[in-house]
């Protein structure tokens, strides 16, 4: 089946150093695509999404990249500070017929004061 | 602002009890959504709504139940609760087209 993958579990940055997460989806109909922060003990808050018709996207401190060619994702995470420590998801969208949503296991992201 | 609001936050069942998990949103959307997370394996779609009054399977629907009682309100039941039903359980809702929004899950321990 489809399926939306990561590179790496984890990864540990140092405070202030710039951190990119990246995500390798295989459905090639996907059209929009969204990364979630999930913190322990909650449940998964939207960071930043894109469609499928940009190839790229910014927000405060975050930076989504889409390379459709090679169906290649990635978060990137400017000046990263404790707080950003947390569990990221991508997360890929078919909104063909329903809004169908698969999401990668995640990547821990451990930031070193 | 509320968003998506699940109740209880935790449980611990016997095998064999059921019960209910429940989920609300006061956002106004269409499309609700049970997931369970366990770990290594990520968010798995147990079933979802797209609009009130309509219900589907996800990738993990057996040993579920649901029901979209109306717009803002979607529940979740264990007819006959199981150890591997063991896991978190997140609620989610969103618009028609856009990202879901998330409540912070319910931890379902089944002994």
């Amino acid at each position: 089946g489809e399926s939306v993958g990561l590179h790496l579990p984890t990864l540990s940055v140092q405070e202030g150093d710039n951190s990119i997460i990246n995500c390798a989806y295989s459905n090639s109909a996907s059209d929009y695509f969204i990364w979630y922060k999930q913190e322990s003990g909650k449940g998964p808050q939207f960071i930043i999404d894109i469609r499928s018709n940009m190839d790229k996207r910014q927000g405060q401190r975050v930076t989504v990249l889409l390379n459709k060619t090679v169906k290649h994702l990635s978060l990137q995470i400017a000046a990263t500070q404790p707080g950003d420590s947390a569990v990221y998801f991508c997360a890929e969208n078919y909104s063909g017929g329903y809004q169908k949503v698969t999401f990668g296991i995640g990547t821990k992201l451990q930031v070193i004061p | 602002n509320a968003g998506v609001t699940q109740t209880p936050k935790f449980q611990v069942l016997k095998t064999g009890q059921s019960m209910t998990l429940q989920c609300a949103q006061d956002m106004n959307h269409n499309s609700m959504y049970w997931y369970r997370q366990d770990p290594g394996m990520g968010l798995r779609l147990i079933y979802y709504s797209a609009s009130e009054g309509t219900t589907d399977k996800g990738e993990v629907p057996n040993g579920y139940n649901v029901s979209r009682l109306n717009k803002r309100e979607f529940s979740l039941r264990l007819e006959s609760a199981a150890p591997s039903q063991t896991s978190v359980y997140f609620c989610a809702s969103s618009p028609r087209t856009g990202f879901q929004h998330f409540g912070d899950g319910t931890r379902l321990s089944i002994l």
